[in-house]
């Protein structure tokens, strides 16, 4: 099993700060196969980010993905407050398609 | 407007069974589609995926000889018969598509499942 660890836990920022989301993962994974997904509070999961680096549609330039093998990123450049929520990563290159544990974002 | 709408959640004893339900609407049932659960409080787990045509069918450890996953591409539904239900099945659960070989794209809002006596 893929096991996919988040950092930091808690990050916490103020609207208009760039904020950096890590993902590393136990073992190589296609960056064919990476997605960042957002989450807030009572809702679903939101597609960011498939393939490491592609926004899914709709999603702001202001979310973007990198990395590749064990090491991924999520960079949101200009924070707005929409944006505080639970991000998630997830590969699904092999099965079972793991989830990271979750990056809390939270208004400094 | 493309959505899926899920169903079945609710209150059972531990050992009991449950049949969730997800309605699709908007597109055709023609894509992967996959159960993903949060129990409360916590992160994502993976629970199950099942392809366009149903030849291949994947779980994840926690429900392997438990839970069924299976659909109705007729009738654009997806399901999952949750049988053998423990206290640790408690959570929302959500059906989410994925387009071959990529991410959920398209989530439902997730029903709620409580497995206690």
């Amino acid at each position: 099993e893929i096991v996919l660890t988040q950092s930091p836990g808690t990050l916490s920022l103020s609207p208009g700060e760039r904020a950096t989301l890590s993902c590393r993962a136990s073992q190589s994974v296609s960056s064919r196969y990476l997605a960042w997904y957002q989450q807030k509070p009572g809702q679903a999961p939101r597609l960011l980010i498939y393939g490491a680096s592609s926004r899914a549609t709709g999603i702001p330039d202001r979310f973007s993905g990198s990395g590749s093998g064990t090491d991924f990123t999520l960079t949101i450049s200009r924070l707005e407050p929409e944006d505080f929520a639970v991000y998630y990563c997830q590969q699904y290159d092999k099965i079972p398609k793991t989830f990271g544990q979750g990056t809390k974002l939270e208004i400094k | 407007e493309v959505q899926l709408v899920e169903s079945g959640g609710g209150l059972v004893k531990p050992g009991g069974s449950l049949r969730l339900s997800c309605a699709a609407s908007g597109f055709t049932l023609s894509y992967s589609m996959n159960w993903v659960r949060q129990a409360p409080g916590k992160g994502l787990e993976w629970v199950s995926s099942i392809s366009s045509s149903s030849d291949h069918i994947y779980y994840g450890d926690s429900v392997k000889g438990r839970f069924i996953i299976s659909r109705d591409n007729a009738e654009n539904s997806l399901y999952l018969q949750m049988n053998s239900l423990r206290a640790e099945d408690t959570a929302v659960y959500y059906c989410a598509r994925s387009p071959p070989q990529d991410a959920f794209d398209i989530w439902g809002q997730g029903t709620m499942v409580t497995v206690s006596s």
